[in-house]
């Protein structure tokens, strides 16, 4: 147990699909974080919420939207995914942004048919 | 920019041998460090992590690793493996500096394989 949540585990969707996915932290942070991890790729950032403000969009498509509706969850909402965007997602929280241990869920498996 | 650069995505060791798994860094400024640990369908969980205390941190399960300014190297080490250490590892950097979002730049990830 890691006192961060993903749900689901896995997912599949079509491309015409809207779904969401959820993360929800336990352990009291203020920052909140979206990692993408394809395959032979290196981990990458999507977006960093603290205090349920967006502070950084890494050049993400507008096909994947972020909602942080308070400190202790975040959702990434999916619409009209490409099958380039299969990968396994992690949501992952910090007491405070900045340069403290970051705690990382067990991820949501996409794959998008 | 910072960048992470594993050397190695597979290693190979025999189980009781010394693991060393190798990670280079750039960064204009002082960095923190981090190395994570990855098992199969399972998210990242920390090893250990450098913030410009002791440059030999020790982590958990018995690895440890030397922060070296000078190589800008952040090697991991166990002096014994166990078969249990088989996952996915991946070094980590961080800017210490204002405005940092607590972004961590990953590398491409070493793959510890321990035979019998």
């Amino acid at each position: 147990e890691t006192g961060v949540t993903q749900t689901p585990r896995h997912l599949v969707m079509g491309m015409t699909n809207k779904k969401s996915l959820k993360c929800e932290q336990h352990l009291g942070h203020n920052a909140m974080y979206w990692y993408k991890q394809s395959a032979k790729k290196p981990l990458e950032l999507m977006f960093v919420y603290s205090l349920e403000e967006r502070v950084e969009n890494n050049s993400v498509p507008s096909r994947f939207s972020p909602e942080c509706p308070n400190s202790s969850h975040l959702f990434l909402h999916l619409h009209t995914l490409q099958p380039e965007d299969s990968a396994l997602y992690l949501c992952a929280s910090s007491q405070d942004m900045g340069n403290t241990e970051a705690f990382f869920g067990q991820g949501t498996r996409l794959t998008v048919v | 920019a910072q960048s992470v650069t594993q050397l190695g995505s597979h290693v190979s060791v025999s189980e009781g041998a010394l693991v060393l798994l190798r990670c280079n860094y750039s960064s204009s400024v002082p960095p923190y460090l981090f190395w994570y640990v990855q098992y199969p369908n399972q998210g990242l969980q920390l090893l250990l992590k450098y913030t410009s205390a002791a440059t030999l941190v020790k982590g958990i399960n018995g690895f440890e690793a030397e922060f070296k300014k000078s190589e800008t190297s952040f090697h991991l080490t166990k002096p014994s493996a166990h078969m249990s250490d088989a996952a996915e590892y991946f070094c980590a950097v961080s800017d210490r500096g204002s405005g940092n979002t607590g972004k961590l730049i990953f590398g491409q990830g070493t793959t510890l394989q321990v035979k019998p």
